[in-house]
């Protein structure tokens, strides 16, 4: 089964608007939390990634809220533009077995 | 510095066919992991190898199957294809394993679609 659920499936937002995708997750083990973005035709990369002990980190527009107590975290990306518009997937490494443990992914559409 | 790079990008296969897909990680990366993308259902894990030993296996049929060389490349293997083995399958290499912080970097994917 789906170890993090990811929501929404897919989002349109207009040229500079705020786009917002949450995760949440059940196993307490995980102890660190990648986003990946993947455009068409490419694989995923790295996008940004956060420790359970910050609860908040900021890469330029791209910033993960994390609630460790709701077992959840998000990812806004803000003043959203069209060279955003791709794939984002959340996921959770489990220092256990290291395995990393996938969102279903949301598919976010930025219309100029 | 190379990307992972991925062969053949695309394949068509019929059923109960077998089929390897082959990756070949960054230059000094020894650590190469396989997923299996659908839509819907993000990325599931395959399997990962570390010098040339499988570390990890996820929830896959003995159907599917891996192995890596002792110069970090890496094949999989599907025999007896099914119709639901269409998917693109990833590879994505990291530096070493054994930890959570290693960034994973993916290759483009083979697309696998089973007729």
């Amino acid at each position: 089964q789906q170890q993090v659920k990811q929501s929404p499936q897919s989002l349109i937002v207009q040229k500079g608007g705020i786009s917002i995708i949450n995760c949440a997750y059940e196993n307490t083990a995980f102890d660190y939390f990648p986003w990946y973005q993947q455009f068409p035709g490419k694989g995923p990369a790295l996008l940004i990634a956060i420790r359970p002990d910050v609860s908040e980190k900021k890469e330029g527009r791209f910033t993960i809220s994390f609630n460790k107590s709701a077992k959840q975290f998000s990812l806004h990306i803000m003043d959203s533009q069209p060279g955003d518009s791709a794939t984002y997937f959340c996921a959770a490494s489990n220092p256990n077995d290291y395995k990393l443990s996938f969102g279903a992914g949301t598919t976010v559409t930025v219309r100029a | 510095k190379a990307g992972v790079t991925q062969t053949p990008r695309y394949l068509i296969k019929t059923r109960g066919q077998q089929v390897t897909l082959s990756c070949s990680p960054i230059s000094g990366h020894r650590s190469v992991s396989w997923y299996q993308q659908t839509p819907g259902q993000g990325l599931q894990f395959l399997f990962e190898y570390f010098s040339e030993t499988q570390r990890n296996k996820g929830n896959f049929p003995g159907r599917f199957s891996g192995r890596q060389f002792s110069n970090s490349r890496s094949e999989m293997n599907v025999s007896t294809l099914e119709l639901g083995d269409s998917a693109l399958y990833l590879c994505a290499s990291s530096f070493q394993w054994g930890s959570s912080y290693n960034e994973q970097f993916f290759g483009p994917g083979t697309r696998l679609t089973v007729l």
